[in-house]
């Protein structure tokens, strides 16, 4: 199984300033033939399921805002939060869809 | 409105079974892989399961291999997972989701459209 470990575990941020949550996955999850990264980030608020909000690594999904983006290929990957807004109090995770078990990484919560 | 609602969850004791249920609107429930994934109290997100299409593919974590069934009626626009012989580690709240590319030939795939979930608690 692909270990996806993220982090830090938590981290405080002033609003206005950047985010940057890490993950590491235990194994290559970019598929040479399809020059994909098979790896997602989820935001999740309290009492509320997942949201997406970035696939192939770095492709925001439809409606999330600009100040969020993805990047990294291979084993590494960075989620930054450019000018962190209240709203963005969360837990964020990876996820690997490079093959099964799908994994997502332990998650790191956002706070202001 | 694209969405996903779960339902079916509760209190069971170990050993015992229950049957959840995703019932989809606004989209064609047989255009995409579907996956159940849950969350245990306090703990971060676990894939359980998931389904291609036609239902003719279906994958499991390790965990829940032999006691969860995982099925679909695409007639009904709905998703089923079949938990058996529950211990304690089952407890979670169960999301069913939706891959989010449609006719994929892989269940490999992000998740973009989740249900709100439903709470099953294994407990004497």
């Amino acid at each position: 199984d692909i270990v996806m470990t993220q982090s830090p575990d938590s981290l405080a941020v002033s609003l206005g300033e950047r985010a940057t949550i890490n993950c590491k996955s235990s194994q290559n999850v970019f598929y040479s033939s399809h020059n994909k990264n098979y790896l997602a980030w989820y935001q999740q608020k309290p009492g509320q399921p997942p949201k997406l909000l970035i696939y192939w690594a770095s492709t925001r999904e439809s409606g999330v805002p600009d100040r969020f983006s993805g990047s990294g290929s291979g084993t590494d990957f960075t989620l930054t939060i450019r000018s962190l807004q209240a709203e963005d109090v969360a837990v964020y995770y990876c996820q690997q869809y490079y093959t099964i078990p799908l994994t997502f990484g332990q998650g790191t919560k956002v706070e202001i | 409105e694209v969405q996903l609602v779960e339902s079916g969850g509760g209190l069971v004791q170990p050993g015992g079974s229950l049957r959840l249920s995703c019932t989809a609107s606004g989209f064609a429930l047989r255009d995409h892989w579907m996956t159940w994934v849950r969350q245990a109290p306090g703990k971060g997100l676990e894939w359980v399961a998931n389904m291609n299409q036609d239902g003719n593919e279906k994958y499991y974590v390790d965990s829940v291999e032999g006691r969860f069934t995982v099925s679909r009626d695409n007639a009904k626009n709905s998703l089923y997972l079949q938990m058996n012989s529950l211990k304690d580690a089952d407890t979670a709240v169960y999301f069913c989701a939706r891959g989010k590319v449609p006719y994929s030939a892989s269940g490999e795939d992000a998740f973009d459209i989740w249900g709100l979930g439903t709470r099953v608690t294994v407990s004497p």
